[in-house]
């Protein structure tokens, strides 16, 4: 069973820095198949990265990913007042078919 | 627009049943593989279960695998999910997906590009 954890669970910064998160999985995962959500408090989650650099439609350049095998990493260049939020890491393909990290919570310092 | 809207949550007593309904509107449901994905007060996203377009293939969490049944009826754009024999963990905000898989059978290759679409979430609540 692939388990897929997040680092730091808490990221406190200030708008303006670059944020780094880390999503690391216990067995290698497909870059194909490693994607990445943003949800803010009371919303659903929106997808933002697929194919582990990839952004989804409408995602700002300034959210990009990257990683292979079992590290895998998100960074938002220059964090904007509406980037305060939670983000998840999500594998497909193994079992189990679909697996979601713990979450990072990206915070105002 | 593309949209999916749940409905079906509420109250029940541990032991209990509820469906859950995804109603989608805005692309060809039949194209796309489904999925349920519940967030536990508090906590973080759980896959529960997912269903291929057709609805040949469907795939459970362990969580959940022998109570919950994912269905769909593609003549009415619309996800299921009976929930039976539920448990105080099973407490969450359910959420319906579109996921947006590709297979290519011919070059045995499958494209993955995520949960593109998700509902508001309908809240279930399991307690005495």
């Amino acid at each position: 069973e692939i388990v897929l954890t997040q680092s730091p669970g808490t990221l406190s910064l200030s708008p303006g820095e670059r944020a780094t998160l880390s999503c690391r999985a216990s067995q290698s995962v497909s870059s194909s198949y490693l994607a990445w959500y943003q949800q803010k408090p009371g919303q659903a989650p929106r997808l933002l990265i697929y194919g582990a650099s990839s952004r989804a439609t409408g995602i700002p350049d300034r959210f990009s990913g990257s990683g292979s095998g079992t590290d895998f990493t998100l960074t938002i260049s220059r964090l904007e007042p509406e980037d305060f939020a939670v983000y998840y890491c999500q594998q497909y393909g193994s079992s189990p078919r679909w697996t979601f990290g713990q979450g990072t919570k990206v915070e105002i310092k | 627009e593309v949209q999916l809207l749940e409905s079906g949550g509420g109250l029940v007593q541990p032991g209990g049943s509820l469906r859950l309904s995804c109603a989608a509107s805005g692309f060809t449901f039949s194209s796309y593989a489904m999925s349920w994905v519940r967030q536990a007060p508090g906590k973080g996203l759980e896959w529960v279960s997912a269903i291929s377009g057709s609805g040949g293939s469907t795939y459970y969490a362990d969580s959940v695998k022998g109570r919950f049944t994912i269905s769909r009826d593609n003549s009415k754009n619309t996800l299921y999910l009976q929930m039976n024999s539920l448990r105080a963990e099973d407490t969450a905000v359910y959420y319906c997906a579109k996921e947006n898989i590709v297979v290519v059978p011919a070059a045995m290759v499958t494209y993955y590009y995520g949960m593109d679409v998700w509902g508001q979430g309908t809240t279930v609540t399991v307690s005495s």
